[in-house]
């Protein structure tokens, strides 16, 4: 069965530093991934998708994510940190048990950025 | 810009009440969908919707049902509230993927904070 998983609950690191949060994901076929972050009290907001092509996808606030295939990661990365980051952060892969649009949701990593 | 809107941010209601969730999406888009959040188990799918008047069941169905009258709209419906289901609810919408084409991802709206006591 898909799956991904989120090794980590939570990250903590100093502004300006870089920041690596990590997701491995299990598919039979092609992966299809996702990163959301959800700041406190909202909704998702999408950040990347990897569907195919570069290994390296660059998204939404800086944000970048290299997908492994050997390594079967997706790991979101940061070059330098923002306070401003600190969020919960969520992978997630496309369902391929459906001929639908759903998605299977890791369990978040806090983020904390500290001054 | 993509806009989910969901009836209530925050939401106390009593066991055995009938809670109805709604979620409005203005993008046109077929499918919609209906998570929980819960600390610890991430966002788990309840319902989702790819057209009106269809619903399949998601991965944790019992105890809920759902109504897609218009595409833009999709209810939630707690049929006698209990208070495992206090969590935070989401809804989400995107395009249906086309065969050949991209997949999209998935808007969410603002989240409603259901307590039920």
């Amino acid at each position: 069965a898909q799956s991904v998983a989120q090794p980590e609950d939570q990250v903590n690191v100093a502004e300006g530093n870089p920041l690596t949060v990590k997701c491995t994901y299990s598919v039979s076929g092609n992966p299809y991934l996702f990163w959301y972050v959800q700041y406190p009290n909202r909704g998702l907001q999408f950040l990347l998708k990897y569907i195919t092509g570069d290994n390296l996808v660059k998204g939404s606030y800086g944000f970048e994510a290299e997908f492994n295939k050997s390594q079967t990661s997706f790991h979101l990365k940061k070059p330098s940190a923002l306070v401003s980051d600190s969020a919960l952060y969520f992978c997630a892969v496309r369902d391929e048990a459906y001929n639908t649009d759903k998605l299977i949701f890791g369990t978040g990593t806090r983020l904390q950025v500290f001054p | 810009d993509v806009k989910v809107t969901q009836s209530s941010r925050y939401l106390v209601k009593r066991t055995g009440e009938k809670v109805f969730l709604e979620c409005v999406q203005d993008m046109d888009h077929e499918n919609m969908f209906w998570y929980r959040q819960d600390p610890g188990l991430g966002l788990r799918l309840i319902y989702f919707s790819y057209d009106v008047k269809m619903k399949e069941k998601g991965d944790i169905p019992e105890g809920y049902s759902v109504s897609r009258e218009k595409k833009e709209r999709f209810s939630l419906i707690l049929e006698s509230a209990s208070t495992n289901q206090t969590s935070m609810y989401l809804c989400a919408s995107s395009f249906i993927t086309a065969p050949g084409q991209g997949f999209d991802e998935q808007f969410f709206g603002p989240g409603t904070r259901l307590t039920v006591l």
